[in-house]
């Protein structure tokens, strides 16, 4: 049972664009939701997180957005740059035993920024 | 470099042997986690320690594997008599106490052959 959900696999958009990656999840419980950067061969790069009591996170060119009702949030990149170009995975934290924070990881969506 | 590093980067073994994996946290985080990644998916979660305790195993943690972490400071990954489905990337993360962000090392690419 896919509790994180990424349902788009890649994305494709031109430089200087907005990139929109988006992530559904089924797990009410889920209080925090961070999003990572993965480059070929390399383990993920955090990038940004929302906690669930807030509806929306901005850092630099990077805006994450939470809409607990539908339990959807989507990441913005504006403007895109080539440089982006790698796997976006959409993360949800969960409480688990022994007071562990373990992470549960949708699929990824590939994004290509196109110069 | 005060990052999580993990070594090695990469293993190639036979079918059957045993490997070993070590992760070295960032210093100052108490909580530390292995994830197995494999193709096409995302990383899934393997077990948690905090501090030297292993607090936590999925039950994706066969009983093949085993995790250790002396002394609350690095940690290693077993796998005995390794599996051609055991191929994946292993990774490692840690974080601070109250702190979800998680950061990730490199990986260990394993490939059983």
């Amino acid at each position: 049972d896919q509790q994180v959900k990424q349902n788009s696999p890649s994305l494709s958009v031109q430089e200087g664009r907005i990139s929109i990656l988006n992530c559904d999840y089924t797990n009410s419980m889920f209080d925090y939701f961070l999003w990572y950067k993965k480059y070929p061969a390399e383990g993920p790069t955090f990038l940004i997180s929302i906690s669930s009591i807030k509806d929306k996170n901005e850092d630099g060119r990077f805006t994450v957005f939470l809409n607990k009702s539908a339990k959807h949030l989507s990441l913005h990149i504006v403007p895109s740059q080539p440089g982006d170009s790698a796997v976006y995975f959409c993360a949800a934290s969960v409480l688990g035993q022994g007071g562990s924070e373990k992470l549960v990881f949708g699929k990824g969506t590939k994004l290509t920024v196109n110069p | 470099d005060t990052g999580v590093s993990q070594d090695p980067r990469h293993k190639i073994t036979k079918r059957g042997q045993n490997v070993t994996f070590r992760c070295d946290p960032i210093s100052e985080h108490n909580r530390l986690y292995w994830y197995r990644q494999t193709l096409g998916q995302g990383p899934e979660f393997l077990t948690y320690f905090q501090n030297e305790a292993q607090l936590e195993k999925s039950r994706l943690l066969s009983d093949r594997f085993s995790a250790e972490r002396p002394k609350g400071s690095f940690s290693t990954l077993e796998i005995q008599r390794t599996e051609q489905g055991d191929s994946a990337m292993y990774l490692c993360a840690s974080s601070s106490t109250g702190g979800s962000e998680a950061f990730f090392g490199q990986g260990t690419r394993l490939t059983v052959v």
